[in-house]
């Protein structure tokens, strides 16, 4: 098993600039999420998914889409790059409904200049 | 006010210290408690985590939460030069699906 995996490790975007962040994992985890982490603010939840097709915001969504049409696989679409955007980005998954362990990523270094 | 505070150090001991770390949070609806700990330019990865109220013991670790006083803390015995990285408290509800992190402390053990 892979876990989680992201793409790209690295990434430098132009303002006005879009992308999308891939997230895959061969768990086969009913739940996923993607959180942003800033020094001094630890990991922020962006958007978060509880299944294939139902999908919802977390504390931070401003400026970003997700969509889940598979189990395996949960993209986060940065729309229009901002320099606020300059983060570290982690995809993390769960098995489901009785779970108390979330895995996550080894991350996506974006920075947007 | 963030929904969990925690102190983001750095915080350096000597091998063999004990280490406390510790965080505060607001909302009394989350029933699970978790320390994650981060390897620099690595993923989390959970260490520990506590249902409720009490103690729960993992060898060197020991995880505390007070609900009374919405306290979570860490404690690493022996303290090893493995043991350097960040430190994440969290909460969180069942499925793990929406947690809420603290600021993460950075921790060195100075050989």
């Amino acid at each position: 098993n892979a876990g989680v995996t992201q793409t790209p490790k690295f990434q430098v975007l132009k303002t006005g600039q879009s992308m999308t962040l891939q997230c895959a994992q061969d768990m086969n985890h009913e739940y996923m999420s993607w959180y942003r982490q800033d020094p001094g603010m630890g990991l922020r939840l962006i958007h978060y998914s509880v299944g294939a097709g139902i999908t919802d915001q977390g504390e931070v969504p401003n400026g970003y889409n997700v969509s889940r049409s598979t189990t395996e696989d949960f993209p986060l679409r940065l729309l229009s790059a901002a320099p606020s955007q300059t983060s570290v980005y982690f995809c993390a998954s769960s098995l489901g409904q009785g779970s108390t362990e979330a895995f996550f990523g080894q991350g996506t270094r974006l920075t947007v200049v | 006010q963030k929904e969990v505070e925690q102190d983001p150090g750095p915080l350096s001991v000597p091998e063999g210290a004990i280490v406390s770390l510790n965080c505060t949070y607001s909302n009394s609806a989350f029933q699970y408690f978790m320390w994650y700990r981060q390897y620099s330019r690595k993923g989390p990865e959970l260490l520990m985590y506590t249902y409720s109220s009490g103690n729960k013991e993992d060898g060197r670790f020991t995880a505390q939460v007070d609900k009374s006083s919405k306290y979570i803390s860490l404690f690493i015995r022996d303290s090893q030069p493995s043991d350097s990285a960040t430190y994440l408290c969290a909460i969180g509800g069942r499925g793990a699906q929406k947690l809420v992190f603290g600021q993460g402390t950075r921790l060195t053990i100075n050989p």
